[in-house]
């Protein structure tokens, strides 16, 4: 069974670097053909990927926001982590990692399967 | 970047109608890669269909996709009164993801 969960501080400062951690289980992230990703939702609107990182440590990063995040992964501990710096208070979203199957080309891949609780941050001084 | 464009914003039918939700894109897509996830007031999203007309694991047979290239589509054949939620369309081209604006289901 696969689970993940988000975890970090619920209420940033305007500027500050933002650093979430998903702890996943039941899969591992040395499989070829998986990935994690971070998605975000501000309240009351539409999904937003943000970044992703494959098995193979290969990254992909949403365009518009690629100079602001990082991430980084440890397959020993099962985690994921993402940074995101000069937060920003239209930052404020609940922010959800979630397994992704693809990497590998296959037709019909590419999607993401399981999804974390989710965690809202907010961005308030 | 593709963008994913759902329509109609809001549908509001009864249960028991069917429903027949759009997702265009901005460019092809490429070898199915566009899902569709349903997601509920706050809970996480949920994936329903993967290359564009699989349905995922648990997913009634109520649910179905279809299309290609630009234009895709989400059926729910009668709607159940569980059915009502937000449904969002998702796409992987150019080494990018992207998700449409979101359709929500309600209730009539």
């Amino acid at each position: 069974q696969i689970t993940l969960k988000e975890s970090g501080p619920t209420l940033v400062k305007p500027t500050q670097t933002l650093t979430l951690t998903c702890t996943f289980s039941g899969f591992s992230l040395t499989t070829s053909g998986v990935g994690v990703g971070w998605i975000r939702q501000p309240p009351g609107k539409a999904l937003e990927w943000l970044i992703l990182i494959y098995w193979d440590d290969d990254k992909r990063y949403s365009p518009s926001l690629k100079s602001r995040l990082t991430i980084t992964k440890d397959t020993s501990k099962n985690q994921v982590v993402l940074t995101m710096t000069n937060m920003d208070p239209v930052d404020t979203a609940t922010y959800y990692c979630a397994h992704l199957k693809g990497g590998l080309a296959v037709a019909g891949e590419y999607y993401f399967d399981y999804w974390g609780q989710g965690t809202l941050v907010t961005v308030s001084s | 970047e593709i963008v994913l464009t759902q329509s109609p914003g809001t549908l509001s039918l009864s249960p028991g109608e069917r429903a027949t939700l759009s997702c265009r894109a901005s460019q092809s897509v490429s070898n199915s890669w566009l899902a569709w996830y349903q997601q509920k007031p706050g809970q996480a999203p949920r994936l329903l269909i993967y290359g564009a007309s699989s349905r995922a694991t648990g997913i009634p047979d109520r649910f179905s996709g279809s299309g290609s290239g630009t234009d895709f589509t989400l059926t729910i054949s009668r709607l159940e009164p569980e059915d009502f939620a937000v449904y969002y369309c998702q796409q992987y081209g150019s080494l990018v993801f992207t998700f449409g604006g979101g359709t929500k289901v309600e209730i009539k």
